[in-house]
């Protein structure tokens, strides 16, 4: 069946430097993407979306990246803070509405 | 706008008790979804529904009911609760089913004792 995986459930960065999260997703029929970003307690925040038909996009210090050739999505953070200390996770949207979550991924940010 | 609000927050139930999760979302959305959230695993859908009318199941529909009457309300019923419903519950929303971002609610956490 569909899945989103990704590859690491754990994440450690130094405040200032770059993060990188990654994912995997198995649906090519997918056309949609999301990355959440939950805090403890709380409910997935949205951070940036892409659609199939590119491979970049780029909001405020944060980068998508889409490569439908291995069905791969990573979300990159730069100059990460210690606020965004969170579990991070991707979505596919492959019909229907029907969101596929992975498992998340929980970003520490040391000082 | 107070977005998508759930209620009640926290939540103690019995095996074999009922209640009904609430949401509601004031942004005229069509699409509602209910998902679950277990410790460490990502969101796994139990029914959405695309308008007023109109549910449908998702991953994890077994042991809950839903109904839209309303384009604004979209309960959750646990007919029997079960150890195994013990959870954090989100609603969300979105403008249409597909290609939009959802709107999350604040969740809502059960434990079945």
């Amino acid at each position: 069946g569909e899945s989103v995986g990704l590859h690491l459930p754990t994440l450690s960065v130094q405040e200032g430097d770059n993060s990188i999260i990654n994912c995997a997703y198995s649906n090519s029929a997918s056309d949609y993407f999301i990355w959440y970003k939950q805090e403890s307690g709380k409910g997935p925040q949205f951070i940036i979306d892409i659609r199939s038909n590119m491979d970049k996009r780029q909001g405020q210090r944060v980068t998508v990246l889409l490569n439908k050739t291995v069905k791969h999505l990573s979300l990159q953070i730069a100059a990460t803070q210690p606020g965004d200390s969170a579990v991070y996770f991707c979505a596919e949207n492959p019909w229907g509405g029907k969101l596929i979550f992975g498992q998340g991924t929980e970003l520490s940010v040391k000082p | 706008n107070a977005g998508v609000t759930q209620t009640p927050k926290f939540q103690v139930l019995k095996t074999g008790q009922s209640m009904t999760l609430q949401c509601a979302q004031d942004m005229n959305h069509e699409y509602m979804s209910w998902y679950r959230q277990d410790p460490g695993m990502g969101l796994r859908l139990i029914h959405y529904s695309v308008g007023a009318g109109i549910t449908d199941q998702g991953e994890v529909p077994n042991g809950y009911n839903v109904s839209r009457s309303t384009t604004e309300d979209f309960p959750l019923r646990l007919l029997s609760a079960a150890p195994s419903q013990t959870s954090v519950y989100f609603c969300a929303s979105s403008p249409a089913s597909l290609g939009y971002e959802q709107y999350f609610g604040p969740g809502t956490r059960l434990t079945v004792t």
